[in-house]
């Protein structure tokens, strides 16, 4: 099972609300990471996790929080966020957070509207 | 500090032609790894090809090759016998110490 999946699909939300983005692996990777992705540009590294642990955060403002519950579940939670947050935003998991050894394998995304 | 140029932002291909994409990188890392990703419209993020950077065979993949240029700082995406599921955009990505993508190159395949 080569899959990382991440619900919801999409989700809208206004400026005032909370909500939480869920990513799940089951391959056994011990690295995940969040990235955010507008639309027809790259993907950018917001979060990195690395056994459980925040290893890399890219200055993300804290409206973004987040979380690793365990080696299999990665969340974002969202509060007060802008509707310039609108984005992609793509989950990925690998081997290891050993750079570049273990390729990373991305999820399908959950494309967030902020209105 | 690393980076990834990629100077085509749309090519298209005839079906069953070849095609290639061009790729430049910069990193101040002894060790890194370059990747091609393809994206589909509207769908998941896979992984094309991966290129170790102290391995100076170029990297194939069924009908896809890369020319891995060290010196150069050049990695370039071919893709051979072209097919329609080949439409997607492609990244070319650097791992030195975390993955950066470069700004992508939309590819089309014709019929």
């Amino acid at each position: 099972d080569t899959e990382v999946t991440q619900t919801p699909k999409h989700l809208v939300m206004g400026m005032t609300n909370k909500k939480s983005l869920k990513c799940e692996q089951h391959m056994g990777h011990r690295a995940m990471y969040w990235y955010k992705q507008k639309a027809k540009k790259p993907p950018e590294l917001m979060f990195v996790y690395s056994y459980e642990k925040l290893s890399i955060n890219e200055s993300v403002p804290s409206r973004f929080s987040p979380e690793c519950p365990n080696s299999s579940l990665l969340n974002l939670h969202l509060h007060a966020l802008q509707p310039e947050d609108s984005a992609l935003y793509l989950c990925a998991s690998s081997q290891s957070g050993t750079s570049g050894f273990y390729e990373q394998y991305f999820g399908p995304g959950t494309r967030l509207t902020v209105t | 500090a690393q980076t990834v140029t990629q100077s085509q932002p749309e090519m298209s291909v005839q079906e069953a032609e070849t095609v290639t994409l061009s790729c430049t990188y910069d990193t101040s890392e002894n060790n890194y790894y370059l990747f091609w990703y393809k994206q589909p419209p509207s769908r998941q993020m896979i992984l094309v090809i991966r290129q170790e950077a102290y391995k100076q065979q170029n990297a194939t993949e069924n009908r896809f090759s890369v020319n891995f240029q060290k010196a150069a700082k050049s990695f370039s995406l071919k893709i051979s016998d072209s097919q329609l599921g080949d439409t997607a955009m492609y990244f070319c990505a650097l791992d030195g110490n975390k993955l950066v993508f470069g700004a992508g190159t939309i590819l089309r395949v014709k019929s």
